[in-house]
């Protein structure tokens, strides 16, 4: 059982290009997250996808995209990447989301993105 | 509007000492609580949570927490702390979605 699998794991990107981080989870989850984490400042919520057809902007939306492609895997596109995007970027998933579940978060082992 | 703090960025402790990392929160209505751990390099892994019931809840590799509703608090307690809980812990209120605080430094030295 694999749980949350991420890829890639370290990528090295110029200003300007673009790439998708995909993530997959084999847990029979409805709801994946994708968070970004920077020193100092925690995890930060990018988007989410509380079920399979449906995505929502988190905190730090910006200059990102999302596609849930289906109940499994849910990729987090940068269009054009900016030094700022340099970071550590994790994907999540939950049984479910509806009303205020009591289910814990299932976290993959993150991919490192480093932005020239 | 949900939120968590974790009010220090780092905690150090000898080894076999006992240890408290904080946690107050600010959720309207009834919290569930939980603890990550995140060691170097790697995702974060559940310890604990609470969700109603004892206000002392037991998880992972001897953690426990207690959560006081009086204080806002749901602090990570364990009794005798090791060389290997050295990691970066965070809490967690779930509201409809996961938010997380800053993140504390668990540095235990031998």
């Amino acid at each position: 059982n694999a749980g949350v699998t991420q890829t890639p794991k370290f990528q090295v990107l110029k200003t300007g290009q673009s790439m998708t981080l995909q993530c997959a989870q084999d847990m029979n989850h409805n709801s994946m997250y994708w968070y970004r984490q920077d020193p100092g400042m925690g995890l930060r919520l990018i988007y989410y996808s509380a079920s399979e057809g449906t995505t929502d902007k988190g905190e730090v939306p910006n200059g990102y995209n999302v596609s849930r492609l289906n109940k499994r895997e849910f990729s987090l596109r940068l269009e054009s990447a900016a030094p700022s995007q340099t970071s550590v970027y994790f994907c999540a998933s939950i049984l479910s989301l509806t009303g205020r579940g009591t289910g814990e978060l299932f976290f993959g082992e993150g991919s490192r993105l480093t932005v020239l | 509007a949900q939120s968590v703090a974790q009010p220090e960025d780092q905690v150090n402790v000898a080894e076999g000492n006992p240890l408290t990392v904080k946690c107050t929160y600010s959720v309207s209505g009834n919290p569930y609580l939980f603890w990550y751990v995140q060691y170097p390099n790697r995702g974060l892994q559940f310890l604990l949570k609470y969700i109603t019931g004892d206000n002392l809840v037991k998880g992972s590799y001897g953690f426990e927490a207690e959560f006081n509703k009086s204080q806002t608090s749901f602090h990570l307690k364990k009794p005798s702390a090791l060389v290997s809980d050295s990691a970066l812990y965070f809490c967690a209120v779930n509201f409809n979605k996961f938010y997380f605080g800053s993140g504390t430094k668990l540095n235990v030295k031998p």
